[in-house]
């Protein structure tokens, strides 16, 4: 069955500090990864995607994500921390062989100053 | 480009009334999600439109949801009798299928919800 873990309700960092949001998935075939924030009172914005290439996918907002196939994970990153990157974050998967998107639980981040 | 549109924004209604919820996908997207979002979780899939073809209506409740996209474009989302665990917020997304920027799914900024 096709799905995605995020096993961090939450996430704290101080500001300028490194951030890393995890995620796992399951999914038959190659996966089409994704991530997504949701502020308050808002949808949810696209950040980046790996679909195929370098492992190393860099996105919107200073943000980047690193896809490992033999841990099966995809987990967010930020070099530094903003308080405004405190938000709702979203790993999502892709099945290529049935179009369908599974989305994880969302994990919050906190950035504190 | 514009993104996805989503009117209303927020409703209150009681329960046993009907409410309806209309998105326009951005211009060329071919595929359109509604999915529910319930505070502090997910979104949850209910309905997926390929063209004005369901893909997906899975876990839509078909009792009290019809959702319908007739010229392939814009669609509209129902529920009628809401209940009280209907509250939360109703997510329309579209993505293309195909070129460079395929397989994304982009939303819009959300119907919110709460029947009281």
């Amino acid at each position: 069955a096709q799905s995605v873990a995020q096993p961090e309700d939450q996430v704290n960092v101080a500001e300028g500090n490194p951030l890393t949001v995890k995620c796992t998935y399951s999914v038959s075939g190659n996966p089409y990864l994704f991530w997504y924030v949701q502020y308050p009172n808002r949808g949810l914005q696209f950040l980046l995607k790996y679909i195929t290439g370098d492992n190393l996918v860099k996105g919107s907002y200073g943000f980047e994500a690193e896809f490992n196939k033999s841990q099966t994970s995809f987990h967010l990153k930020k070099p530094s921390a903003l308080v405004s990157d405190s938000a709702l974050y979203f790993c999502a998967v892709r099945d290529e062989d049935f179009n369908k998107f599974y989305f994880g639980s969302g994990t919050k981040l906190n950035v504190k100053p | 480009e514009a993104g996805v549109a989503q009117s209303p924004r927020y409703k209150i209604i009681e329960k046993r009334q009907s409410v309806a919820f209309w998105c326009n996908p951005i211009s060329g997207h071919a595929t359109l999600y509604w999915y529910q979002q319930i505070l502090g979780q997910g979104p949850k899939l209910l309905i997926q439109f390929q063209n004005n073809g369901v893909v997906d209506d899975s876990q839509l409740p078909k009792d009290r949801f019809s959702a319908e996209r007739l010229k392939g474009v814009d669609s509209t989302l129902k529920i009628q009798p809401a209940k009280l665990e209907d509250s939360a917020v109703y997510l329309c997304a579209s993505s293309l299928e195909s070129g460079q920027g395929r397989g994304t799914i982009y939303f819009g900024e959300g119907s919110w919800l709460t029947v009281v």
